[in-house]
Formats: C-alpha cells, structure tokens, sequence
C-alpha cells in the first residue's frame, strides 16, 4: 500500500538551531516521485522540492536541503541555522504514475522556531 | 509554476445551507483537483476535475454533497451541499503542470466554518 509518514507531530527549536523533518514513504512502483509542501500560518500550500525516484542526488537550495535514501525509504527535510519565518507545517507527498499522480499526503509536521 | 485564487477566501455558513467555493488559474491546466484540510489534519484529495468530463471522487466523496464544475480551462468550482459543522475545513484547489513533470500548486485556500 502507499502511504507516507511523518512520525514528527510537532518539533520547537531556537532560532539558529539546525533541525530535520523526517518522511518515510511506502510504495511498490519504481517509479514515483516525492514532494515537500510548507503551509505557513496564513495556510497557503508552498511548493518546497520534487523528486523522482531515479534521482537520488541530496539537493540544496540555501538553508534548505534534502536527504533522498531509498534503501530506507526516506526523504527527510533539514532546514540549516532556522528562522521563525521557517515556523509552519511542513507536508511530504508521493505520486505514482499508476495511480494518476494523485497525491499521498503525510500527516505533516508542526515546526515551531523560537527567537 | 501557475498563480492560483480561490473565492471566497474565508466564509461562515450555517447548518443546511451550500457554498460554492470559485478557483481561477492565471494559465490553461487539465487537470485540477480539489482537497479538504479539516483542523490540524491532512490534506485529504475529494476529487479530480478535468474539463469535458464529470468530476471523479475518491472514496468518501459523493458529487450530491461535493458538486463540481469545470467549464473551461482556467476555472472550477466546488459546492460544499447542505453543510453540517463537521464541514468546517479549509478546502484547497490545485492544479498539475501540464505535461511532466506533474507537480502541482495549491490556491490559498478557503477557510469555512459552518455554525
């Protein structure tokens, strides 16, 4: 079955503290692709990242970055020297071909940063 | 990317009443979709809405309670029927990229709050 999991219900840190969102997918297709969404208080969906499975590169943009390992089905999020603009909840999304590309949300995670 | 708005952005409806709730894309998309995010929860996807054709439901979701229109290209409507305060969600549309690599962007969002 697919399913994503974001076993991080709510995370608080210091500002300037670095902190990581761990997700955990599920799928039995080689072929998917993985998505971070950030909705901030005013609940707007913002487009973080994809990536497909047959690109396993981490990739970095700023003070963000991401851990694609597919040995343990993970896709986790690390947000360097955060800010209390980072403060919102932060989704992880898989997509199939063979299931339309429609979306598999994860339950999210609440980042709190305090100043 | 594409820049999407919703109508109205927030509402208080009372018990038995209908909203319809409006999404305008700046660009021509196929596919659009539509999600209900209920307080502190998931994004959870009601349906698909392609132009020319009916709207397709996921389980749960029945078009008496969810009526959806796509007239055209850029627009799309969803009707939340006879409203009970377990409606009370911010109900989001999104639209995919044409052609791949099938991300998608997600509206505002309408917060609704039924009494």
């Amino acid at each position: 079955a697919q399913k994503v999991t974001q076993a991080q219900t709510e995370i608080s840190v210091v500002e300037k503290e670095d902190v990581t969102l761990d997700c955990v997918y599920e799928t039995r297709d080689t072929t998917y692709y993985l998505f971070w969404y950030k909705q901030p208080p005013s609940g707007e969906l913002v487009f973080l990242i994809r990536r497909n499975s047959f690109d396993e590169q981490n990739e970095i943009s700023g003070r963000y970055s991401w851990n694609f390992q597919k040995s343990t089905s993970s896709f986790n999020f690390t947000i360097t020297a955060s800010q209390v603009v980072d403060s919102a909840v932060y989704f992880c999304a898989l997509s199939e071909p063979l299931r339309d590309y429609k979306y598999i949300f994860g339950t999210g995670t609440r980042l709190k940063v305090l100043a | 990317s594409a820049v999407i708005s919703q109508k109205p952005s927030r509402d208080i409806c009372q018990r038995g009443t209908s909203l319809t709730i409006q999404c305008q894309v700046d660009s021509q998309v196929t596919m659009m979709f539509w999600y209900r995010q209920q307080p502190g929860q998931s994004l959870t996807l009601i349906a698909t809405a392609n132009q020319g054709s009916e709207a397709t439901y996921e389980s749960g979701f029945v078009i008496d309670k969810f009526p959806i229109s796509r007239p055209n290209l850029t627009f799309s409507t969803l009707t939340v029927s006879n409203m009970s305060p377990e409606d009370s969600s911010i109900y989001l549309c999104s639209v995919e990229t044409t052609g791949f690599p099938y991300e998608q962007y997600f509206g505002p969002g309408t917060r609704l709050t039924v009494t």
